[in-house]
């Protein structure tokens, strides 16, 4: 069974508008971190935001905020105000707790558009 | 602090060779681990280590070795490569300990077997 699901292959979206990139995920273990990276088309994985599995509260960082939604297993990406320079990859990934685990696991991606 | 570094960046290898992919990091971090990524798709795990002298499988290792001899540095090695090997890889680590710590990537290699 796949432990990260990202439905939507590509977005588009005009300039200025909000995104809400999905991703479910599937563990059983009650210690798990859940990230998202962007890849732009240059190849690198940057790093966009972090949710811990006991944490109180959604993260944010600047544009993004993770909506988190514990009983539905849910992980989504809201970039506000979006802006050209997101047409990117985007790629949800988790981290479970288990001893020795560091293994981090992504799902497929989505490719983000952003129109002028 | 040069974070994770990769070489080379590009290679092109014929069915058969054998190659090594360079990964070092300079932040003293414990896991290190090797992805490789294919087209249209999310990054796969090759093998991986939490310490020098430790190392383990993930879930596409098969024609590939690693071993760890120092904590900054964690070579992959193909060992006959096959055109099934055409991929980026990507080399990353983190610290160990929780499962919120932050996994800093390379910029990748793109390695395509003829």
């Amino acid at each position: 069974a796949q432990k990260i699901t990202q439905t939507q292959p590509g977005m588009f979206v005009q300039e200025k508008e909000a995104v809400t990139l999905d991703c479910t995920y599937d563990t059983s273990d009650p210690s798990y971190g859940l990230f998202w990276y962007k890849q732009p088309s240059s190849g690198e994985m940057i790093f966009l935001i972090y949710q811990g599995s006991y944490d109180q509260q959604n993260a944010t960082e600047g544009r993004y905020s993770l909506n988190f939604q514990k009983a539905r297993k849910s992980a989504n990406l809201v970039i506000s105000a979006s802006q050209l320079g997101d047409s990117a990859m985007y790629f949800c990934a988790m981290r479970e707790g288990r001893q020795g685990a560091q293994k981090l696991v992504f799902g497929q991606g989505t490719r983000l558009t952003i129109n002028p | 602090n040069a974070g994770v570094t990769q070489t080379p960046k590009f290679q092109v290898l014929k069915t058969g060779q054998s190659m090594t992919l360079q990964c070092a990091q300079d932040m003293n971090h414990e896991y290190m681990s090797w992805y490789r990524q294919d087209p249209g798709m999310g990054l796969r795990l090759i093998h991986y280590s939490v310490g020098a002298g430790i190392t383990d499988q993930g879930e596409v290792p098969n024609g590939y070795n690693v071993s760890r001899s120092t904590t900054e540095d964690f070579p992959l090695r193909l060992l006959s490569a096959a055109p099934s090997q055409t991929s980026v890889y990507f080399c990353a680590s983190s610290q160990v300990g929780g499962v919120g710590y932050e996994q800093y990537f390379g910029p990748g290699t793109r390695l395509t077997v003829t």
